[in-house]
């Protein structure tokens, strides 16, 4: 079967560094993305990553490898407003999305 | 530009009534998506259309039914409502998938929070 995982929380300081990580086996690959939902509102597309390394965009990067079935968001300089769930998406060889369950980021003052 | 509206934004159904979630979307865009999303998992596809005119299942159809008579709109239907249909719905749509160019990206709208009594 296809498998997204993530952690489930996840606590960080305001100012400081967090990676969130995402392993997934899928059917087939054709890219992975990240999205963030702030508590009850719609999600919101962060990045996408389909060739292995690191894509920067301001404080957020998302990092690929394939051969391991891996990636992780990282969020640097943190801020209240960052508080949020981060949903981690793999796009399979049928171009269907399958989602992690995804990680909910409380940042504390 | 308003992107994807969805209505009723919350609704509350007794087992065995019908109702109809409505999605617009305001982008031009081909691809329109109906999902789930229940406390402690990821989002799940119910049926999803690819054109006007065009509809398709997706991991969890049944008990739903949709219709895109229209490009710009996508309707979601559940014609006896159970308890297990309670969920956060949300539509979504995207200009499709062939590559990327902003093209596999979804655009969500706020979501519809039904419960089944």
């Amino acid at each position: 079967g296809q498998n997204i995982d993530q952690p489930t929380e996840m606590t960080a300081t305001e100012g400081a560094i967090v990676q969130i990580n995402c392993t997934y086996q899928t059917s087939g690959f054709n890219g992975l993305f990240w999205y963030q939902q702030h508590a009850g509102e719609a999600p919101t597309f962060l990045s996408y990553n389909v060739l292995d390394g690191l894509e920067e965009k301001g404080r957020f990067s998302s990092f690929l490898s394939r051969s391991k079935g891996y990636s992780y968001l990282l969020l640097k300089e943190l801020q209240m407003k960052d508080s949020a769930s981060y949903l981690c998406a793999v796009m399979d060889s049928n171009y269907q999305l399958i989602w992690g369950a995804g990680t909910k980021l409380i940042i504390k003052p | 530009n308003a992107g994807v509206t969805q209505t009723p934004k919350f609704r509350v159904l007794k087992t065995g009534q019908s109702m109809t979630l409505l999605c617009a979307q305001d982008m031009n865009h081909e691809y329109m998506y109906w999902y789930r999303q229940d406390p402690g998992m990821g989002l799940r596809l119910i049926h999803y259309s690819v054109g006007e005119g065009t509809t398709a299942k997706g991991e969890v159809p049944d008990g739903y039914n949709v219709s895109r008579l229209k490009k710009q709109n996508f309707l979601l239907g559940l014609e006896s409502a159970a308890p297990s249909q309670t969920s956060v719905y949300f539509c979504a749509s995207s200009t499709g998938t062939s590559g990327f160019s902003g093209a596999n990206v979804l655009t969500f709208g706020a979501g519809s929070r039904l419960t089944v009594l």
